[in-house]
């Protein structure tokens, strides 16, 4: 089965860039979805279709997906930017179609 | 404005089954590619999706949970139920509804969420 990988941490300092990886097999097949989830809180989608920003989602955040790798950036960090944050995909290679999230990334603003 | 809410028991015994409706409104389920899905957090873990029903009931669910799992849609009420049977304390979780605006299923409107506690 597809997995998705994600690194369980990152650390970055507040007005500086975050990246954020999600790594599956030939991923850039797929399109990575991404949530954003702070304490407390439901999931948030700030990316969609790897690149596109909901209305309301700042344009700091971006998407990105090549090769095995998607990525979040998150351009000019602020404290509030602190969260979880979670890549998905729906895997519709087998009949047994399915969505996955990958095991989440801890975005610390130190 | 698309608003999802889920509501059912936020205590279960061990072996019994867990139902839950999603309540939603702002959309329908009669739209064509519209689904909702259901997906649960476990306390300081990972989101974990369960199942899927489509605008034409087709249903997907998690190879993991299949066998345990069934999920329906009754549109004149906008609701949408999921039923897991034979509860486990390792179910307890916040259970989320969520709406998915199209085939490629992702998910841009969330409820609030539940917290389903198992334990005798």
């Amino acid at each position: 089965s597809y997995v998705l990988t994600q690194p369980p941490s990152v650390s970055v300092a507040p007005g500086k860039t975050a990246r954020i990886t999600c790594g599956g097999n030939n991923i850039a097949s797929k399109s990575v979805h991404w949530y954003q989830q702070k304490p407390g809180q439901a999931p948030l989608l700030v990316m969609y279709y790897d690149s596109d920003r909901p209305s309301g989602i700042p344009e700091r955040f971006s998407g990105s997906n090549s090769g095995n790798t998607a990525t979040l950036t998150i351009s000019r960090v602020e404290a509030g930017d602190e969260a979880d944050y979670y890549c998905q995909v729906w895997d519709s290679t087998s009949d047994d179609r399915y969505v996955l999230f990958g095991g989440g990334t801890k975005l610390t603003v130190l | 404005q698309i608003t999802l809410k889920e509501s059912g028991p936020t205590l279960v015994k061990p072996t019994q089954t867990l139902t839950l409706t999603c309540t939603f409104s702002g959309f329908s389920l009669n739209t064509s590619e519209v689904g909702v899905a259901w997906i649960r957090q476990p306390p300081g873990k990972a989101l974990e999706w369960l199942a899927l029903i489509y605008w034409d009931d087709d249903k997907r669910y998690s190879p993991s949970l299949k066998s345990r799992l069934t999920i329906t849609k009754d549109t004149s009420k906008n609701r949408v139920v999921l039923t897991m049977t034979n509860m486990d304390p390792v179910d307890t979780a916040t259970y989320y509804c969520a709406h998915s605006p199209d085939i490629v299923r992702w998910f841009d409107h969330w409820g609030q969420g539940t917290l389903v506690t198992v334990s005798s």
